[in-house]
């Protein structure tokens, strides 16, 4: 497994601007879940994916975030019109199969800076 | 929203000591994972247990499990500098779909000095 990888590592931009995230999960792995941190605490959810399905969106995500896994592969997350309090780590994660119990694998995150 | 609780927050030990984190979550759960994260780094998984399990090892790590009090420990033992990290409990809960989602904790900043 080559692991998660997220991409860009880090993005600053100005207020306002649209930025997107990309997420490739470890191949075969049929969940991936994106999460939010900022500094102090613990990663927040945000959606997760079942193959190409978006299973379940947190109340976090509003209009101006959206997910999308197209082809049950890599993901995306954009968020529009940024506002300084998108500023965070955006966190992609794997898992194989729908059941529980299995490991989680995660990325290393997508820093995000809103200036 | 996080579903577990660390405690404490921030624990500072000496190198060869002992570090105890718990949990405390607050529904039901099929397992609980734990995670270590080095300062503006992803996540690292270090061990999972499940709902009808109570203990278990993985070289130095040992986590317990209680699911009456809806609560779980991990425990380093002999610990090194480099266990310094933040600590994360996940739990397994059903989402509104159907299927599992895991809910982090707050995280417990573990320091371990030389």
């Amino acid at each position: 497994d080559t692991g998660v990888s997220q991409d860009p590592r880090h993005k600053i931009t100005k207020r306002g601007q649209n930025v997107t995230f990309r997420c490739d999960p470890i191949s075969e792995h049929n969940r991936l879940y994106w999460y939010r941190q900022t500094l102090g605490q613990g990663p927040e959810f945000l959606t997760y994916f079942q193959n190409e399905a978006q299973l379940e969106k947190s109340r976090l995500l509003s209009d101006r975030f959206s997910a999308e896994r197209p082809k049950g592969s890599f993901s995306t997350l954009e968020i529009q019109r940024t506002e300084q309090g998108d500023s965070a780590m955006y966190l992609c994660a794997s898992s194989k199969g729908v059941a529980s119990g299995n490991t989680i694998y995660f990325g290393e995150g997508s820093w995000l800076t809103v200036v | 929203s996080q579903q577990g609780e660390e405690d404490p927050q921030a624990l500072s030990i000496q190198e060869g000591e002992n570090a105890t984190m718990n949990c405390s979550y607050k529904t039901s759960i099929n397992n609980l994972q734990w995670y270590r994260q080095n300062s503006g780094r992803g996540l690292v998984h270090l061990i999972l247990i499940r709902s009808n399990e109570r203990e278990k090892h993985s070289g130095r790590l040992r986590v317990t499990l209680d699911t009456s009090k809806k609560s779980s420990s991990l425990l380093i033992t002999a610990s090194r500098a480099a266990d310094t990290a933040s600590y994360f409990c996940a739990t397994a809960g059903l989402a509104t779909s159907g299927t599992y989602k895991y809910i982090f904790g707050t995280g417990t900043r573990l320091k371990v000095l030389a």
